[in-house]
């Protein structure tokens, strides 16, 4: 059982509205992603750390940022959502280290911006 | 563009039946994993195949890898309803793991 969590599960939100999607591990794993998934199954890399005070951009541009102040927090932040938003988010977490980049997921945030 | 690309993007089959599941990429790798997602969760990591291994076992699964051809394949042998979800192969790029397209399988009982 992945010891990952993320919150909430379901978002429905008005457009312009700032939000926050919350990622937790339990795990100590120095390496934590944002992906974004479409409809049509597809998943984007959006954002990656490598541990504290370490963020990077993915290979699909986002309007969305993260932090990483603890290990084990990793949340996304849009500061304000339009329509275009609206995706599946799923965040992960690994090892780190050359073979040990098995990903634990969480179950996903939905999020419709209306 | 994506590493992995995934066909059939959606295989239909009877239970019982075996799934045959295949992922082309584009660059040199040190390993290719395939994960499993049940519809609208998050992904589970089913198994990882070494560069300098040909094939994996685990349970019904097996997996193969061809690093000449840059291709691998899941076996999903005697089929089950439950085993009705998506598929996606993954592979490491610059330290990034990317997602091919996935296989949607559905295992009519």
């Amino acid at each position: 059982e992945a010891d990952i969590y993320q919150t909430p599960r379901y978002l429905v939100i008005g457009t312009g509205k700032k939000i926050t999607l919350e990622c937790s591990q339990t795990m100590g794993h120095d390496k934590m992603y944002w992906y974004q998934q479409d409809p049509g199954m597809e998943l984007h890399l959006i954002h990656y750390s490598y541990g504290v005070n370490s963020t990077e951009k993915g290979d699909l541009s986002s309007e969305s940022t993260v932090s990483r102040i603890r290990t084990e927090h990793f949340p996304l932040t849009l500061e304000s959502a339009r329509p275009s938003h609206t995706s599946q988010y799923l965040c992960a977490s690994s090892e780190f280290g050359q073979g040990r980049e098995k990903l634990f997921f969480g179950s996903g945030t939905q999020l419709s911006v209306l | 563009s994506q590493q992995g690309e995934e066909d059939p993007q959606a295989l239909s089959i009877q239970e019982g039946e075996n799934a045959t599941m295949n992922c082309s990429y584009k660059t040199s790798i040190n390993n290719l994993q395939w994960y499993r997602q049940n519809s609208g969760r998050g992904l589970v990591h089913l198994i990882l195949i070494r560069s300098n291994e040909r094939e994996k076992h685990s349970g019904r699964l097996r997996v193969t890898l061809d690093t000449s051809k840059k291709s691998s394949s899941l076996l999903i042998t005697a089929s089950r309803a439950a085993d009705t979800a998506s598929y996606f192969c993954a592979t490491v790029v610059w330290g990034k793991l990317i997602f091919g397209q996935g296989t949607e399988l559905s295992v009519k009982p």
